[in-house]
């Protein structure tokens, strides 16, 4: 079984409709991540989190939110999606602390916003 | 000015060739730097660290130059299977990611 899971896989949904993204991680790590990826602009963080209730802002999280309600999972809202919106999503976790912890991604979610 | 730079390639080599990666990184205070490997429509996964003293895992070596703010991938004798997209990854309070090198192996 993935460490890392994501829901959905794949979506496709309407301008303004609310789409959540779920993220579940069984390896037991405090600190869980939310990154788009688009062609020529690589990786980006949404926003992260270091513990539950824990919540910051990464570089691009403005038309984002997320809610971290437990250890192992970390969710991201799209409260009304717009077409620039869509990407391949990554959700990232990490054990806690030390400068050289890997970061495990999710299998991505591919979300199209019509 | 992007906090990580890579070449996009495409780098196009034949199997056993050896092919190297740059990057360089602006903030002088980043703490630990990565190599991430990214398949076609897959999640990145950590290929290796990369010390100060440099180091070397089977056919990859990779190397740091503080100084020069720069990091190298070395891949020896390349494989088909080395086809993918390699991501420079810079820690500086979080992790940064070069937009990526992609790499084709050809027979």
């Amino acid at each position: 079984d993935a460490d890392v899971t994501q829901t959905p896989r794949n979506r496709i949904t309407k301008t303004g409709k609310r789409i959540m993204l779920e993220c579940s991680q069984t390896k037991g790590h405090d600190r869980m991540y939310w990154y788009r990826q688009d062609p020529g602009l690589g990786l980006r963080l949404i926003y992260y989190s270091f513990d539950v209730k824990d919540i910051n802002k990464g570089e691009i999280s403005d038309g984002y939110s997320v809610s971290r309600q437990a250890q192992a999972k970390f969710s991201l809202s799209l409260e009304s999606a717009i077409p620039n919106q869509t990407a391949l999503y990554f959700c990232a976790t990490a054990a806690e602390a030390g400068v050289r912890n890997e970061q495990f991604f999710g299998p991505g979610t591919r979300l199209t916003v019509l | 000015r992007k906090e990580v730079e890579q070449d996009p390639g495409p780098f196009n080599v034949p199997e056993g060739a050896t092919v190297a990666f740059n990057c360089t990184y602006s903030n002088s205070a980043s703490q630990s730097f990565f190599w991430y490997r990214q398949d076609c429509r897959k999640e990145p996964k950590l290929l290796m660290s990369v010390y100060s003293s440099g180091n070397e895992d089977g056919r990859f070596t990779a190397q740091l130059n503080r100084a020069s703010q720069y990091i190298s991938l070395l891949i020896r004798d390349s494989k088909l299977s080395d086809s993918a997209t390699y991501l420079c990854v810079v820690n500086s309070g979080a992790l940064n990611f070069g937009k990526g090198t992609s790499l084709l192996v050809t027979p």
